[in-house]
């Protein structure tokens, strides 16, 4: 059974930075793009951010654009989420989700797969 | 933003069939298909349905998925306590180059 556990989430001051890690295992982790959904309190879901396979391809959502980076380690079956210049609005639960394809584009999307997720709170 | 437009809730009793809509535009599921998620608030989401009426393995009969034009529709059939959940739809949007999903049904059973 695919397993994906985020971690690195927290208590973060505006303006502040944290990562987050998601650490995934009983699938070839490289032969999938990954994707990190949010959900704000009271909010829906919201797509932040997808990576390819291999890494070289990445997209952002506007709100996160410039502020936040997808990476991954695929020696390390981790994709991780730099995410700086925090915001009272960046606030959510970050889901961790495996993609069904390699590639970025409609042909990953939906996520097959999903984490329990990790909650970021931005507040002073 | 959500770009997808869904009703807030939807109930019934056990048994029933609930149906949840789900509207959009030509740049998202005009021209890509839609996708359904459950997710019970604490939870790991759950992919329902895919390519607007494929289940995965292991997802009941009882939910189906259709699509027509800009909209999409999910209904649930034989309605059980354990579809209390929130309920998504989600698509690729060719004009943000991104997925986008829909504002969410709170489906309710009675």
């Amino acid at each position: 059974e695919v397993q994906l556990v985020e971690s690195g989430g927290g208590l973060v001051q505006p303006g502040g930075s944290l990562r987050l890690s998601c650490a995934a295992s009983e699938f070839s982790f490289d032969n999938y793009a990954m994707n990190w959904v949010r959900q704000a309190p009271g909010k829906g879901l919201e797509w932040v951010s997808t990576i390819s396979g291999s890494g070289h391809t990445t997209n952002y959502a506007d709100s996160v654009r410039g502020r936040f980076t997808i990476s991954r380690d695929n020696t390390k079956n981790t994709l991780y989420l730099q995410m700086n210049s925090l915001r009272g609005e960046d606030t959510a639960v970050y889901y961790c989700a495996k993609g069904r394809a390699y590639y970025y584009g409609s042909g990953t999307w939906p996520p097959d797969y999903w984490g329990q997720g990790t909650l970021v709170r931005v507040s002073s | 933003q959500s770009v997808l437009t869904q009703p807030p809730s939807a109930s019934g009793t056990p048994g029933q069939r609930v149906t949840i809509s789900c509207s959009g535009s030509s740049s998202n599921i005009g021209s890509n298909s839609v996708n359904w998620i459950q997710h019970l608030p604490g939870t790991a989401p759950k992919l329902l349905v895919y390519s607007n009426n494929q289940r995965p393995s292991g997802v009941p009969d009882r939910f189906s998925g259709s699509k027509s034009g800009t909209s999409a529709s999910l209904a649930i059939s034989g309605l059980q306590s354990e579809d209390e959940a929130d309920y998504y739809c989600a698509a690729w949007d060719d004009r943000l180059d991104g997925p986008v999903f829909g504002t969410g049904t709170k489906v309710t059973v009675l």
